[in-house]
């Protein structure tokens, strides 16, 4: 039973454009969000994050919005460069109740030229 | 400041034989976390530590894996016997206990140890 979901196994962008890196839950106590970046043989690197009392939060060209009606959060990056490749994971907890993070599947950004 | 460090990086092993995974977290990190990704699923959580005391343990499989964190330091993930369905890459992660912040405190992650039972 997946809690958190990337439906999306992959998404090709080219260079300048936006990214939008989509990512739904099913649990209502999840109450904190983070994106994950990750390349090949390294451990996935924090990027962003998000409390279920903010529905946006920026950090440079990364922007996560979040949904809580529709149990939706998504990651805009604007503008994609090359070494935006990887692979994205969403992740969530209930900080109610653990610091354990549920994730999601991921999905492969690859940035063409 | 060296990051969330892991050894072995590669294993493979027999079914039935034992692998004993390592991981040094951040200095000063009292937090530690074992999670795992099967072929391309999602990561999983399997334990948390705070210091030297199992947090919650509640993603361990089986109880053929057996983790440890003596002295509050370093933390070894021990799989006896090791099964099949066992393989995937295996994370540790650690975090400060920012007293009252502990739960969004970032997670910083290991490279992961890729284990394979044949």
């Amino acid at each position: 039973d997946q809690q958190v979901k990337q439906n999306s196994p992959s998404l090709s962008v080219q260079e300048g454009r936006i990214s939008i890196l989509n990512c739904d839950y099913t649990n209502s106590m999840f109450d904190y969000f983070l994106w994950y970046k990750k390349y090949p043989a390294e451990g996935p690197t924090f990027l962003i994050s998000i409390s279920s009392i903010k529905d946006k939060n920026e950090d440079g060209r990364f922007t996560v919005f979040l949904n809580k009606s529709a149990k939706h959060l998504s990651l805009h990056i604007v503008p994609s460069q090359p070494g935006d490749s990887a692979v994205y994971f969403c992740a969530a907890a209930d900080t109610g109740t653990a610091s354990k993070l549920t994730f999601g599947t991921g999905t492969r950004l690859q940035v063409t030229l | 400041e060296a990051g969330v460090t892991q050894f072995p990086s590669h294993s493979v092993i027999e079914k039935g034989q034992t692998v004993t995974l390592r991981c040094d977290p951040i200095s000063g990190h009292d937090n530690l976390y074992w999670y795992r990704r099967v072929m391309g699923k999602e990561i999983k959580f399997l334990l948390h530590f705070v210091k030297e005391s199992k947090q919650d343990e509640s993603g361990m499989p089986n109880n053929r894996f057996l983790a440890e964190r003596t002295g509050g330091t370093y933390s070894t993930l021990k799989v006896q016997p090791a099964e099949l369905e066992d393989s995937g890459v295996y994370f540790c992660a650690s975090s400060q206990d920012a007293e009252g912040l502990a739960f969004t405190d970032t997670q910083y992650f290991g490279p992961g140890t890729r284990l394979t039972v044949l």
